[in-house]
This record gives structure tokens, sequence and C-alpha cells, in this order.
């Protein structure tokens, strides 16, 4: 168990529908990142937060969008959801930037 | 632009044979470096890392990875393999912002 919850596990919905899914980090942990995990992808950065900012960004689409919580608690907003948007997504925390990651157990998202 | 190669996509190895997971990376910096494991419908579990230091780095499970800066290379071993080792072993660069490019993975397959 790393300490990284996610919820939920799993989340089926249909096309054009939005999603939220949800993060907390390791206690104490200021950074919170999220992937994205396909067969065709493999595994994507998304964005990260650092203590309720956000940090950087990588391959995230502009249907998508996050934000951090002051209880440092994240959540990632999936929109207009589309068939190729299914698949594992990942919540990882650290303690500060440039330290190793730990991942929760993901999201598995199915759009139909 | 930063990359890892995992050249390798499948490895099988008998139990108690050695194992060599192969990871090449691009970076024009000095990288962080890092392995980690995801098994069937689970998380990623980190592990070892290397940030800089000792080019030979051991992490859990008997593990021990050799970061070679003149190859580029950051291989994974183990001198006996276990039956419970079988999974998807991910090797990663992390940027100064600690984003993590990974690899496309490679999975083991353990025969008794």
């Amino acid at each position: 168990d790393s300490g990284v919850t996610q919820t939920p596990k799993h989340l089926i919905t249909a096309t054009g529908q939005r999603v939220t899914l949800r993060c907390s980090p390791r206690s104490g942990d200021l950074s919170v990142y999220w992937y994205q995990q396909s067969l065709d992808q493999g595994l994507q950065f998304l964005i990260q937060y650092y203590n309720g900012e956000e940090r950087a960004k990588g391959n995230i689409l502009e249907r998508f969008s996050a934000q951090q919580f002051p209880d440092l608690h994240s959540e990632l907003n999936l929109s207009s959801l589309e068939l190729g948007d299914s698949a594992l997504y990942f919540c990882a925390s650290s303690v500060a930037v440039a330290n190793e990651q730990f991942f929760g157990p993901g999201t598995r998202l199915t759009v139909l | 632009a930063q990359s890892v190669t995992q050249p390798d996509i499948h490895i099988t190895v008998s139990e108690g044979a050695s194992l060599e997971l192969r990871c090449n990376y691009s970076y024009g910096a000095t990288p962080y470096l890092f392995w980690y494991v995801q098994s069937p419908g689970q998380g990623l579990q980190l592990l070892l890392k290397y940030f800089s230091g000792d080019t030979l780095v051991q992490g859990i499970k008997g593990f021990e990875a050799e970061f070679k800066r003149s190859q580029s290379s950051f291989n994974l071993r183990k001198p006996s393999v276990h039956w419970s080792d079988a999974a998807e072993y991910f090797c990663a660069v992390g940027t100064g912002a600690n984003n993590l490019f990974f690899g496309t993975g490679t999975r083991l397959t353990v025969i008794p």
C-alpha cells in the first residue's frame, strides 16, 4: 500500500459524459501527478500540481482539467468523453519536486 | 526531448535464473532514473531509483540497477527470479520538474 488513495476504482460511463476522479496523496506529500495508461499510448504524464498550484502540463487534452485543493487532495475532470478516453488513470504523489513518486491503485475508466 | 526505450517487450525466464531488463534513456541533463513494477490490475510500485552518487543502486525484492552514463542505460537485474516476480516492469526518467517519462514496459513471465 503506497498510501495514495484513488476513487472510484472503476467507472463506466457513456460518450459525451463528464466524470471526476479523486486522489488523496500520501500524508505530507505536497505534489500530485496524474497519468493515463492506455494500450496504445502507454503511460503518459498528464499534469502536476504542487501545493495547490499547477506546476507542469504534459499531454493533457483541453477536455480534461484538474485541480488540487487546500487539503492537498486532487481531482481530475474529464468531459465530453470519447471512446478513446477509456484507460487507467493513475495519481501519484511526492514530498516535493524531484523526489520519487508513489502511485495509487488507479481508476479504470470505461467509456461506452 | 526526453525518451525511454525498453527494447524487450516480453521476456520469459525460468524460476531461479538470473534476469536483466534493459533500459536506455535520452535526456539532456543528469537524469533521475526509476524502475517501477506493475502487477496485473495493480498500481505501480517503486523498485529503485537513481538520483546521483553510486551508480549501482539496490532496490526492494532483491533487485538492483546500474547507471551507465556512457551508454545512457539503466538496466535492472536480479540474480535469481521468483515466480512472484512475474509482472510488467517500467523504466522511467524524471526531469527537473520530476514529471516521469515512461518506457513502454517489459512483461516478465516466469516459468517453473
